[in-house]
Parts: structure tokens; sequence; C-alpha cells
């Protein structure tokens, strides 16, 4: 069966430092696959995406995200955290058969002062 | 208009009591989506409309559910006899040209729903 796995509910950074959010993905063939981040009270917005080409895409607010076809991973990344990130993160993937997008669980991410 | 327009934002009904959501999608975008989010929870698939393809309504969680596209533009979402576990944020995303791409779907603010 399709699924996405973000495997940690919340990630806690400290305010600078570099942060990482987990997602992998069982699909067939050669997805697409998107971040979108939604803040307290808001819908979600959409972060960056991977079609094909360059394996690290870049997106907004300075978030970027490897492509890794291997390990089936599109980890998101940001190099300094702020505490404006703070916010529920969701990874997308869509089979290019369909029109569903697969949703992971979401992960909280908090940033300390 | 710039985005996907939703309202009401926030609704309270009794339960027991219809309600209409209404999602106004980026114009020209033929795909709409509708979800479901319970509070600070995952997204739940409700229903999917495409152009004037027979929607796909798989995701609706009973026959007190229902959704309408009219003119390929503007959508209701429909839940009659509300119970309280219909309380959540109802989230309408829209996407162009189709159905089979890397097209990114944007969302709307939501409708905030709580059934008392």
């Amino acid at each position: 069966a399709q699924s996405v796995a973000q495997p940690e509910d919340q990630v806690n950074v400290a305010e600078g430092n570099p942060l990482t959010v987990k997602c992998t993905y069982s699909v067939s063939g050669n997805p697409y696959l998107f971040w979108y981040v939604q803040y307290p009270n808001r819908g979600l917005q959409f972060l960056l995406k991977y079609i094909t080409g360059d394996n690290l895409v870049k997106g907004s607010y300075g978030f970027e995200a490897e492509f890794n076809k291997s390990q089936t991973s599109f980890h998101l990344k940001k190099p300094s955290a702020l505490v404006s990130d703070s916010a529920l993160y969701f990874c997308a993937v869509r089979d290019k058969s369909n029109y569903q997008l697969i949703w992971g669980a979401g992960t909280k991410l908090i940033i300390k002062p | 208009g710039a985005g996907v327009s939703q309202s009401p934002s926030n609704k309270v009904t009794e339960k027991g009591k219809d309600v209409e959501l209404r999602c106004d999608p980026i114009s020209g975008h033929t795909a709409l989506y509708w979800y479901r989010q319970s509070l600070g929870q995952g997204l739940e698939f409700l229903i999917y409309f495409q152009g004037n393809s027979a929607p796909d309504k798989s995701g609706l969680p009973s026959d007190r559910f229902s959704a309408e596209r009219t003119g390929g533009s503007v959508s209701t979402l429909t839940i009659q006899r509300t119970q309280q576990e219909d309380s959540a944020v109802y989230l309408c995303a829209s996407s162009s040209p189709g159905p089979r791409s890397g097209n990114t779907i944007y969302f709307g603010e939501g409708s905030w729903l709580t059934v008392v």
C-alpha cells in the first residue's frame, strides 16, 4: 500500500541551529513530492516540491529538501532555524498516475529561543 | 481571485442542523479538493472534482456529507444533521491544469466548524 511516514510527531530545535524534518514514502515509480507548512489556525501553505531534476530543492522561507531515491526519503531542512518557523509540517506524495496526494501525519516543529 | 477563498471562516452550529461550506478556487484551476482536519491532526480526503468529470466521492464519511461544484468553479460542501464528531476544519484546495501532473495544490484558510 502507498504511504508516507513522518516518523517524528515533534521536533525541538534551538533557534539558530539547523533543523531537519523527516519524510519517507512508499509509492511506486517516480512520484512527485511536496512539503507544506501550517501555522496555528491557518490553512496549509506550499513550501516546495520535487518533480524532476536536481535532487536538492529550494523553497520558501529558506527551506530546502533533498530527494533520495534509494532511501525513498524527502527530508526538509533549514540551515538556521527561526522561532517563527514553529509550525506543523506536512509531507505529501503524488503518484504520477494518480491525482491523489498521500499525506504524512504531520510533524510539529518547535523552535526555542 | 488571488487565492482559494473559503466561507464562512468560522461556524458554530447546533447538533442536528445542516451547514453549507463554500469554496471559491483560484481562477482557472480545474481540480478542486475538499479535506477535513481534526484539531492538530492530519488531513482526511473527502472529495475531488476535476473539470466536468464525475467527482471522486470515496472519502465522504457518511451520506450526511455531499458536495457539488457548479460551473466548474465554486464548490459547496453540505453536512446534514450535523453531529459533534463533525467538528473540524474543512479545507479546500485547487490546482491546475489537470489531475496527473506535478502541479501544486493551493489551500484556502479553511472553514472551522464547531457543532455544539
